[in-house]
């Protein structure tokens, strides 16, 4: 089973509008961590922000924002005041605490490409 | 500071050729992943690497191994190369004194292209 789904392949959205990138996850360890990056055309993975399943308030990072659905094991990237420089894939990760170690493997979904429009 | 530093940034090679990627982690970071990006998907776990000892191991063929040195820098090494290992390698560098919150650092990526 995929530990990371991204359903959306493609999301559009105009400029200075909000958008929600999905992202649903599969553990059954009670310990992990969710992570979105931003992937640009030139390759690198920028961090953008992170929810630990134990954090009762959903994380938020300027204009990043993850709605998390513990229950229903969902971790929504909500990006507001979208700017062309957003266009670029995101990818949803998670680490699972493997055995305790907190060490482990980054899990990542297909990703969503996104495209800000004028 | 600079960041994760891999080399070359390019690469083509022949099917059957052994290749080396190189990764220089953030400085003071001691644990070095390696991830594998195939056009289209989102990147896949090979190794991970802590105070030179090889912590993690993907699902992957014994044609890939890896090292760390004591700097803490780390090489990947794929031998008999095939086709479908064409893609962008990535290199992650982390500190693990944040425990799961652990942010992983990338560099900019290896395209590899197996011809």
């Amino acid at each position: 089973a995929q530990k990371i789904t991204q359903t959306q392949p493609g999301m559009f959205v105009q400029e200075k509008e909000a958008v929600t990138l999905d992202c649903t996850y599969d553990t059954s360890d009670p310990s992990y961590g969710l992570f979105w990056y931003k992937q640009p055309s030139s390759g690198e993975m920028i961090f953008l922000i992170y929810q630990g399943s134990y954090d009762q308030q959903n994380a938020t990072e300027g204009r990043y924002s993850l709605n998390f659905q513990k229950a229903r094991k969902s971790a929504n990237l909500v990006i507001s005041a979208s700017q062309l420089g957003d266009s670029a894939m995101y990818f949803c990760a998670m680490r699972e605490a493997d055995r305790g170690s907190t060490l482990g493997r980054l899990y990542f979904g297909r990703g969503t490409q996104l495209t800000v429009w004028p | 500071d600079a960041g994760v530093t891999q080399s070359p940034t390019h690469l083509i090679k022949t099917r059957g050729q052994q290749v080396t990627l190189r990764c220089s982690p953030i400085s003071g970071h001691k644990s070095v992943s390696w991830y594998q990006q195939v056009l289209g998907q989102g990147p896949q776990f090979i190794f991970q690497y802590y105070e030179k000892e090889e912590r993690g191991r993907g699902n992957f063929p014994d044609r890939f191994s890896a090292r760390q040195f004591p700097n803490y820098s780390s090489e990947l090494n794929v031998n008999a190369l095939l086709l479908g290992d064409s893609a962008l390698y990535l290199c992650a560098s982390s500190s693990v004194d944040r425990g799961l919150h652990t942010e992983a650092f990338f560099g900019q990526g290896t395209r590899l292209t197996v011809v």
